[in-house]
């Protein structure tokens, strides 16, 4: 059974900040790996996605790495602010005709002024 | 366009009653998920809809849960004789098609549910 594990469980960073979020999985046959931004109240907004073939993808301030052997993946943050306080999940889609998403528990992120 | 939308946000209900949670998905959108997310607990799969069809639905905890999906679009999950664990955030997802491993989930903002 695939199990997502997120460290760490809660960060709080000047703004400002590089800051790195990790996750890691323990089955490595997976599709893709997401990451997702959860704001209170609210849905999934999704951030990134990588490909069970690459190594990495960019958005904006936002990277995220993907190493599909060893199980894990890396989201990079740059000059942290504010708005970018939120609860950050990692997701993985196995295999399977499906594509259901199994998540990790999450990190909170907390950018203070 | 518009997103996942779902209904009602917000539901407080008495241990014992059954409630009903309604999701409309993007339209076109021919995957359809519904996930929990519990105090404490990552979010967790329920189940799956290709169409209206059921192929997974290896997430439901127990019996008590149901869920269905009619013209490809809405999908209704059902809670009986609820208990106070089924108190969570329920998610739905869709997604364009059921096969790319290119395409994202969009999710909905959830319903909250809180049995007394």
């Amino acid at each position: 059974k695939q199990e997502v594990t997120q460290i760490p469980a809660a960060l709080s960073v000047p703004e400002g900040e590089n800051l790195v979020l990790n996750c890691s999985f323990t089955d490595s046959a997976i599709y893709n790996l997401q990451w997702f931004r959860q704001d209170p109240g609210k849905g999934l907004t999704s951030l990134l996605l990588i490909q069970s073939s690459q190594r990495e993808q960019t958005s904006g301030r936002l990277n995220a790495s993907l190493d599909k052997s060893s199980g894990r993946s890396t989201l990079y943050i740059a000059a942290s602010q504010p708005g970018d306080s939120a609860t950050y999940l990692c997701a993985v889609i196995g295999g399977g005709s499906n594509y259901k998403l199994t998540f990790g528990k999450g990190t909170l992120l907390t950018v203070n002024p | 366009g518009a997103g996942v939308s779902q209904s009602p946000s917000n539901k407080v209900t008495e241990k014992g009653k059954d409630v009903e949670l309604r999701c409309d998905p993007i339209s076109g959108h021919t995957a359809l998920y519904w996930y929990r997310q519990s105090l404490g607990q990552g979010l967790e799969f329920l189940i799956y809809f290709q169409g209206n069809s059921a192929p997974d639905k290896s997430g439901l905890p127990s019996d008590r849960f149901s869920a269905e999906r009619t013209g490809g679009s809405v999908s209704t999950l059902t809670i009986q004789r609820t208990q106070q664990e089924d108190s969570a955030v329920y998610l739905c997802a869709s997604r364009p098609r059921s096969g790319g491993n290119q395409e994202t989930q969009y999710f909905g903002p959830g319903t909250r549910l809180l049995v007394l």
